[in-house]
């Protein structure tokens, strides 16, 4: 595809309830990003990978999220036992190399209810 | 770790006006200071960016200006119109795209142009 590309577009959990989001970098991207923006603020970066590597996870908010990118292209965040203040749209973002330019995808907007 | 603040959160602006929105980064090592584009709904895009060794770049109607020293840097829209109506976002790292730890950016501006 064109650009990166992120699905579900929408999704609804239940508090308690385990989610998984997927990212289609653009094509022979080597670098990846994964970024939190809660309602009204910026994006908060969570984790980064550079092929299959995860370099750092320093963003992750806590050890109920989990990030993979086993092939070095598809990655998927996830979310275990969902909370409340896990609300928010969770963006990703693909780069050709380290040093280059980030795209971002258009986001999951995940509703914890 | 870096910290970017951002001014005003909202600014609304006559059509045909300039804009400006302000931003002051904490990090001396800094050295990448985009500016994203988001409409309500839609993905992040970015609009300009700028690299610590220039202190000016020019895009047709958008400017940004970097103040290395004061650790401050600016967005700049003039002959504003309707479509630049969107939350604009600026952003700091010590590397082009976010290197390994990211962007770090600020809290946004609700750019609003009135007819």
């Amino acid at each position: 595809g064109a650009g990166v590309s992120q699905s579900p577009r929408y999704k609804v959990a239940k508090r308690g309830q385990d989610v998984a989001l997927r990212c289609d970098p653009i094509s022979g991207h080597v670098s990846l990003f994964w970024y939190q923006q809660a309602l009204g603020q910026g994006p908060e970066f969570l984790t980064y990978f550079q092929n299959e590597a995860q370099l750092d996870k320093s963003g992750l908010p806590s050890d109920r999220f989990f990030a993979e990118r086993p092939e070095g292209s598809v990655s998927t965040l996830k979310i275990q036992r969902t909370q409340q203040e896990d609300s928010a749209v969770y963006l990703c973002a693909s780069s050709l190399v380290e040093g280059a330019v980030a795209f971002f995808g258009q986001g999951t907007r995940l509703t914890v209810v | 770790g870096e910290n970017v603040e951002q001014h005003p959160s909202t600014l609304s602006v006559q059509e045909g006006d300039s804009a400006v929105i302000k931003c002051t980064y904490s990090d001396s090592a800094s050295n990448y200071f985009p500016w994203y584009k988001q409409e309500l709904g839609k993905r992040p895009q970015l609009i300009i960016d700028i690299r610590s060794n220039v202190g000016e770049k020019k895009d047709q109607r958008i400017a940004v200006t970097l103040n290395k020293t004061a650790k401050h840097f600016s967005l700049h829209i003039t002959e504003t119109q309707p479509e630049d109506s969107a939350v604009y976002f600026c952003a700091a790292s010590t590397m082009a795209g976010g290197g390994a730890d990211g962007l770090t950016f600020g809290k946004g501006t609700h750019l609003i142009i009135q007819p």
